[in-house]
């Protein structure tokens, strides 16, 4: 069964830093692209970034390059999403989620989420 | 960059009626590899999104065959044949690394 176990809620002052993480099994980990999608509170879905956890090629949308990080080590079959310094505008829930298929990019299994919240 | 355009943005059809989501690309969805690659997902109430439909017309795992895709080029549509209360949720079409708005759809 693929399974994608994402960390925990997490709460956080502005310039804060953190990392979060998804855990993928079920699968092979490292031959599916890794993606991170963002949903601020009552909004829909954004297409941050993806990772292909194989050979670490990594992909950035426009609107997230420069603001994340994300990151893989297939060694523990977990990918990350990090921040060096939180802004309240990064308050949301981010889901992790496989590709389907090894070499596109659209998504089939996603994780429950983590939400970020970030407040003084 | 691509924008998916979904409408309409809200739907609330009775149990038993059929019910469409429209989506339309800016640009052509067909790949040089000869797939087009749409995807529909629905976020039902505090879940995360779950896959119903691939490459325009291929239901995922476990979707009920009353939920059907259809489209060629730019011009796409998710159907479901006879609207079920657990069908509420949000619609998203998705090409690549782009999400249509989002489609919520209440059952009366």
């Amino acid at each position: 069964e693929v399974q994608l176990v994402q960390s925990g809620a997490e709460v956080k002052k502005p310039g804060e830093s953190l990392k979060i993480s998804c855990k993928g099994s079920g699968y092979s980990f490292t031959n599916y692209w890794i993606g991170w999608v963002r949903q601020m509170p009552g909004k829909g879905l954004e297409w941050m970034g993806i990772i292909y956890p194989g050979d670490s090629d990594t992909r950035y949308s426009p609107s997230f390059q420069g603001q994340v990080t994300i990151s893989a080590d297939k060694s523990i079959s977990t990918a990350y999403l990090q921040w060096r310094s939180l802004k309240a505008s990064d308050t949301a829930m981010y889901y992790c989620a496989k590709s389907r298929e090894s070499d596109s990019w659209p998504f089939d299994y996603w994780g429950r989420g983590t939400l970020v919240t970030v407040s003084s | 960059d691509f924008v998916m355009t979904q409408t309409p943005l809200s739907l609330s059809v009775t149990p038993g009626q059929p019910a469409s989501i429209s989506c339309k690309s800016s640009q052509s969805l067909e790949h040089s590899d000869g797939k087009t690659y749409l995807y529909w997902y629905v976020q039902k109430p505090g879940q995360s999104p779950q896959l119903l439909i691939y490459e325009v017309s291929s239901r995922f795992s476990g979707v009920p065959d009353r939920i059907s895709g259809s489209g060629s080029g730019t011009d796409f549509t998710l159907e479901i044949s006879r609207v079920e209360a657990e069908d509420v949720g949000v619609y998203y079409c998705m090409q690549g690394r782009t999400f249509g708005q989002g489609t919520k759809v209440e059952v009366k």
